[in-house]
């Protein structure tokens, strides 16, 4: 079975930094991107950008470039999305999704992953 | 690049048929037949339900069709069933080689 589950919960401070991941099962990983969604609280979702893990090649959106960094160890079939200095506004559920071309439909999805960011 | 537009929300009663429209420009949807369809029921994942304009994955019912036109594109769920009830959301890849998403649009079954 194809899956993509990610890591826990995080609850951070202003100006903290984080990195979050997304593990893929069940397919080869370098053979897919992997592209990541922010959905903020009772909002749409955002499509931030994408990583082809195979050379870690990353394309961005330009709503999201130099605000996060995209990376991934295929060795480990993991991708990353990190934040250096974390804002309130950055508080959102986080999901990654895998996808055969860069044109392809998103799917699967990962669970999500809540980041919480208060003083 | 701006989100594409979907309305709000859409009604129906069971068994009835809605449709939900999707719409940006043809550096979007209208330049590509790469726009795809999520559902997404409160506190999931979104689950791809139509991709490519109107190609259904293995396991997603027929009931739920796409189509476009021009710069917009269509999803129908036909036979509508309290299960349906979710917000869905239309994708498209991009000109740019970038990908946008619709508003989001919350089904009611009444």
């Amino acid at each position: 079975e194809v899956q993509l589950v990610q890591s826990g919960a995080e609850v951070k401070k202003p100006g903290e930094s984080l990195r979050i991941s997304c593990k893929g099962s069940g397919y080869r990983f370098t053979s897919y991107w992997i592209s990541w969604v922010r959905q903020m609280p009772g909002k749409g979702l955002e499509w931030m950008g994408r990583i082809d893990p195979s050379d870690s090649y990353t394309e961005y959106s330009p709503s999201f470039q130099g605000h996060v960094t995209i990376s991934a160890d295929k060795s480990i079939s993991t991708a990353y999305l990190q934040w250096s200095r974390l804002k309130a506004s950055d508080t959102a559920m986080y999901y990654c999704a895998r996808r055969e071309y860069r044109s392809s439909p998103f799917d699967p999805w990962g669970q999500g992953t809540l980041v919480t960011v208060s003083s | 690049q701006s989100a594409l537009t979907q309305p709000a929300s859409v009604s129906g009663s069971p068994g009835q048929s809605i449709t939900i429209s999707c719409t940006g420009t043809s550096s979007d949807v209208g330049g590509y037949n790469y726009v795809s369809w999520y559902q997404q029921h409160p506190g999931k994942a979104p689950k791809l339900m139509i991709y490519d304009v109107s190609n259904r994955p293995s396991g997603v019912s027929n009931r739920f069709s796409g189509s476009k036109s021009d710069n917009t594109a269509s999803l129908t769920i036909s036979g509508l069933q309290a299960e349906d009830e979710a917000d869905y959301y239309c994708s498209s890849y991009t000109t740019s080689s970038t990908d946008v998403f619709g508003t989001g649009t919350k089904v009611t079954v009444l």
